[in-house]
C-alpha cells in the first residue's frame, strides 16, 4: 500500500531534550516536506526536500533541522525543543514537487513540549 | 504573497443538506488549486484538484470549479452525509515549482443525522 508513515504518533517531552520524528514514504517520491498544524493558523511548511541531499527552508524553519540521506526517509530533528514547538506535525511527499502534483500526507505526530 | 481565505467554521448541517464552503485566493500567475480533507485523527488527503482556469474537480460527490475571474474555488456537495464530518482545507500551489502549498485555515464540518 502506498503510504507515508511517521513515528512516533504521539510524543510528550521536556524542554531541551533532543528528539527526532521519522518520516518514510514507499512511493519513490522525490519531493518531501514537513508541516506543522496549529489552531487558527492552518498548516505551515517547516522544511522541504527536492531530492536526496537537497533540502531548503520553508516558512517556519527556526528550531528545526532535517536531513535527506535516502530518498524514502526525511526525519525532522528538534535539537532543543521548546514549548512553542508543541504542535501537530505532518510529513508529506509528492512525485517531483511540481505545482500540479498531489501531496500525500502522513497520519501526523502530536508533540507536546513541557 | 500568495494566500488562501476560506470561510470560518464550524459549519453544522443536517444529513442530506447542501454544502458550500467558500474559498478565495490571491496569487500571481496560474496556481493549481486543491481541496484536502482531514478526518478525525488522520492526516490530510486530497479530495479534489484543478490545475487551470474553468477546470472542475470532483470526487465523492464533492465539486469545485476553478474561477479565475473571481479567484475562487468553492467546494460544494449536493447532499452531505454524517461520514463527511471532517476539516476541509483549501490550498494553492504557486505556478513556480519548489514552493510550498499555501493552505487556508480549514473549515470544520459537522453533519448530524
Amino acid at each position: 500500500e502506498a503510504q507515508v508513515t511517521q513515528n512516533p504518533r504521539y510524543l510528550i517531552t521536556v524542554t531541551g531534550k533532543k528528539l527526532t520524528v521519522t518520516c518514510s514514504q514507499n512511493m519513490n517520491h522525490e519531493y518531501m516536506s514537513w508541516y506543522r498544524q496549529d489552531p487558527g493558523l492552518g498548516l505551515r511548511q517547516i522544511y522541504y526536500s527536492m531530492n536526496v541531499e537537497v533540502t531548503d527552508k520553508g516558512d517556519v524553519p527556526e528550531g528545526y533541522k532535517v536531513s535527506r540521506k535516502e530518498k524514502r526517509n526525511f526525519p525532522l530533528i528538534l535539537e532543543s525543543p521548546s514549548p512553542n514547538q508543541t504542535s501537530l506535525y505532518f510529513c508529506a511527499s509528492s512525485l517531483v514537487g511540481h505545482s500540479r502534483d498531489t501531496q500525500y500526507f502522513g497520519p501526523g505526530t502530536r508533540l507536546t513540549v513541557l | 504573497g500568495d494566500s488562501v481565505t476560506q470561510m470560518e467554521g464550524p459549519v453544522t448541517l443536517s444529513e442530506e443538506a447542501f454544502l458550500t464552503i467558500n474559498c478565495t485566493y490571491t496569487a500571481t500567475g496560474y496556481p493549481s488549486l486543491f481541496w484536502y480533507v482531514q478526518y478525525p485523527g488522520e492526516g490530510l488527503q486530497l479530495l479534489l484538484k484543478a490545475t487551470k482556469a474553468d477546470d472542475k474537480g470532483s470526487n465523492k460527490g464533492f465539486e469545485a470549479t476553478y474561477r479565475k475571474e473571481t479567484t475562487s474555488f468553492h467546494l460544494e456537495k449536493g447532499s452531505v452525509q454524517v461520514s463527511d464530518s471532517a476539516v476541509y482545507f483549501c490550498a494553492l500551489s504557486p505556478t513556480t515549482g519548489n514552493t510550498p502549498l499555501v493552505f487556508g485555515k480549514g473549515t470544520r464540518l459537522s453533519v448530524i443525522a
